[in-house]
């Protein structure tokens, strides 16, 4: 998981309640995702960002807003928690010469 | 719509006995084919990019193969350290998107 960085690692949230994951890449590269991961369901795409200050949505956008702050950093808001929200969410980047992604270690979210 | 599809969902083997998974996959043009490595509680770990079929990529007891459907992820002579979910995804030059298969989670048994 080298070059993207995650926090926080874990965290417990009642319903209605908000917080933004944090994620940093160090690789230089224009592009970020942003990740759900559910038993038997593979990863899905929440939003992604081609480049500082675009952002677009994904497969699963509802419920989560988006913010690229800059090149380094991209985080994901959740307004107010829901128990579907209970998951494993990952956030990738490229590497600076290639399309393959890398991801951070992720964030295990449960909504109570 | 682009679609990945893995099989099988899950498989054991003894440790030494050789297998493949599968990866089927409908895209609006390849761009690459990318195979990963996932742990418990980690993130995924990149193994290989293929990019067209006939190609071939091998890392110490893994081999990835790709045609215009479908990739496979040849396992020979597997240790117990190779158990994991192997995902696969691909990426279609009309979207900067990955779609991702839901795995098969490996158990390799001494």
């Amino acid at each position: 998981n080298a070059g993207v960085t995650q926090t926080p690692k874990f965290q417990v949230l009642k319903t209605g309640q908000s917080m933004t994951l944090q994620c940093a890449q160090d690789m230089n590269h224009n592009s970020m995702y942003w990740y759900r991961q559910d038993p038997g369901m593979g990863l899905r795409l929440i939003y992604y960002s081609a480049s500082e200050g675009t952002t677009d949505k994904g497969e699963v956008p509802n419920g989560y807003n988006v913010s690229r702050l800059n090149k380094r950093e991209f985080s994901l808001r959740l307004e107010s928690a829901a128990p579907s929200q209970t998951s494993v969410y990952f956030c990738a980047s490229p590497g600076s010469s290639s399309y393959e992604q890398y991801f951070g270690p992720g964030t295990r979210l449960t909504v109570t | 719509e682009d679609q990945v599809t893995q099989s099988p969902e899950a498989l054991r083997l003894q440790e030494g006995e050789s297998s493949s998974l599968n990866c089927s996959y409908t895209v609006s043009g390849l761009r690459g084919l990318f195979w990963y490595r996932q742990d418990p509680g980690k993130g995924p770990e990149f193994l290989f990019t293929l990019y067209s079929a006939g190609e071939e990529k091998e890392k110490e007891r893994l081999k990835a193969t790709l045609t215009k459907k479908e990739s496979f992820l040849h396992i020979t002579a597997p240790k117990p350290e190779d158990s994991a979910t192997y995902l696969c995804a691909v990426q279609s030059y009309n979207f900067n998107k990955f779609y991702f298969g839901s795995g098969t989670k490996l158990n390799v048994k001494p």
